[in-house]
């Protein structure tokens, strides 16, 4: 039983075209997160949710919207897709904010063309 | 200079050897201490943490934290080739939504 996924796994696009990746948990958490990890292995946080509500949100190009329907759903929409969004993008869980275990899923590798 | 320095490797042991892996960090709030592994082509899973200094054990691993130093350790005893992996030292200060800052990851391969 998967506790995190993520849908796509795979995503290859090219420059300038709108993508969403898709994550859920069924670990009953209270806080999802989204990562990006580059090629160099650096992982990032960039959104943090709490029960719906947006609670972290780093300096990221306001190309990417999360959206969060449900505590158990956190999406990516990313649009006019550039190169250096090309990386791997990771969705956690916790079970509530700053709990120090998170949960990740598989990652989505984006390659941006 | 980053809040969380940690060198990348790559790091390549024989079977049995003694593994120490070690980060750096510049922001003296940060209270909690973690490890994470990474296996290839996976997501980071939890291996250890601790709150402020001193030391945790749990098996082979051992994490430390000297905090007047700035300075985080993972020792892997009797290191295994199913230990080869991306570790990862990541921390946070104390605070209701403070994030996760990660290190760059340390590659380890453990060579049968």
């Amino acid at each position: 039983d998967t506790a995190v996924s993520q849908t796509p796994k795979y995503l290859v696009t090219q420059m300038g075209n709108d993508k969403s990746i898709k994550c859920e948990q069924n670990l009953g958490h209270d806080t999802m997160y989204w990562y990006k990890q580059d090629s160099k292995k650096f992982l990032k946080i960039m959104f943090s949710y709490n029960n719906k509500e947006l609670i972290i949100n780093e300096t990221v190009p306001n190309r990417f919207s999360p959206k969060s329907p449900d505590k158990a759903h956190l999406n990516l929409h990313i649009n006019s897709l550039e190169l250096g969004d090309s990386a791997v993008y990771f969705c956690a869980s916790s079970a509530r904010i700053s709990y120090n275990e998170q949960f990740f899923g598989p990652g989505t590798r984006l390659t941006v063309l | 200079q980053k809040e969380v320095e940690q060198d990348p490797g790559p790091l390549s042991v024989p079977e049995g050897a003694i593994v120490s892996l070690n980060c750096t960090y510049s922001n003296s709030a940060f209270q909690y201490f973690m490890w994470y592994r990474q296996y290839s082509r996976k997501g980071p899973e939890l291996l250890m943490y601790t709150y402020s200094s001193g030391n945790k054990e749990d098996g082979r691993f051992t994490a430390q934290v000297d905090k007047s130093s700035k300075y985080i350790s993972l020792f892997i005893r009797d290191s295994q080739p199913s230990d080869s992996a991306t570790y990862l030292c990541a921390m946070r200060s104390q605070g209701g939504s403070e994030k996760l800052v990660f290190g760059k990851g340390t590659k380890l391969t453990v060579n049968p």
